[in-house]
């Protein structure tokens, strides 16, 4: 039972560059969202999406791209990445057909921008 | 605006010694609150839902509880091995599809 996985883990970029950020999870959960988790602010949401090709923007969406072509990956792109977008990434996905709404958290990917 | 609010920031304990972390909020209409954990270097995991003032769940050593404004997540006799950071999060029913509003975290230091 995967679960929820991430990659690359860690990844050192340069700023202007596009960088990609893959989420793949092995449950079939409608829904995902990528987070954002940086000292003194906690986890912020920066992308959901509901199904495959239906996303909406979080909390900090700028400078951020996502796509759902299939309901197991939710990859995200930093089109042109900036010094501002250091930090811990992390998916989520969860299943709203259950009881609960719990939404369970990939390993992270840790990204610096030089 | 709603908010999440945790306390303390930080506590440390003795092995042994009981206490409580304290989670706040402000939204209008939750849906349901969460407690996760999350070590260095790992994602968040999770540890309880509730739903509504007056319920309360146990894992081990931990219990929480939910009131109307807050949530306490209680930890009996703790051990070293609890040391995490204990996230608290919230849906609310005026929200959209199922976001979490994240507190900071409350690190826990738990000392042999």
């Amino acid at each position: 039972d995967a679960g929820i996985t991430q990659s690359p883990r860690y990844k050192i970029t340069e700023t202007g560059r596009q960088v990609t950020l893959m989420c793949h999870q092995t449950w079939s959960h409608s829904y995902m969202f990528w987070y954002r988790q940086d000292l003194g602010h906690g986890l912020r949401l920066i992308y959901y999406s509901a199904a495959a090709d239906i996303t909406d923007k979080g909390e900090v969406p700028d400078g951020y791209v996502v796509s759902r072509s299939k309901t197991e990956n939710f990859p995200l792109t930093l089109e042109s990445a900036t010094r501002s977008q250091t930090s811990v990434y992390f998916c989520a996905s969860s299943d709203p057909t259950t009881t609960t709404d719990t939404q369970y958290f990939g390993p992270g990917t840790r990204l610096t921008v030089l | 605006e709603d908010q999440v609010t945790q306390s303390p920031e930080a506590l440390r304990l003795q092995e042994g010694e009981s206490s409580s972390l304290n989670c706040s909020y402000t939204v209008s209409g939750l849906r349901g609150l969460f407690w996760y954990r999350q070590d260095p270097g790992k994602g968040p995991e999770f540890l309880f839902t509730l739903y509504s003032a007056g319920e309360e769940k146990e894992k081990e050593r931990l219990k929480a509880t939910l009131t109307k404004k807050e949530s306490f997540l209680h930890i009996t006799a703790p051990k070293p091995e609890d040391s995490a950071t204990y996230l608290c999060a919230v849906t609310y029913s005026g929200g959209s599809n199922y976001k979490l509003t994240f507190g900071k975290g409350t690190l826990l230091t738990v000392n042999p």
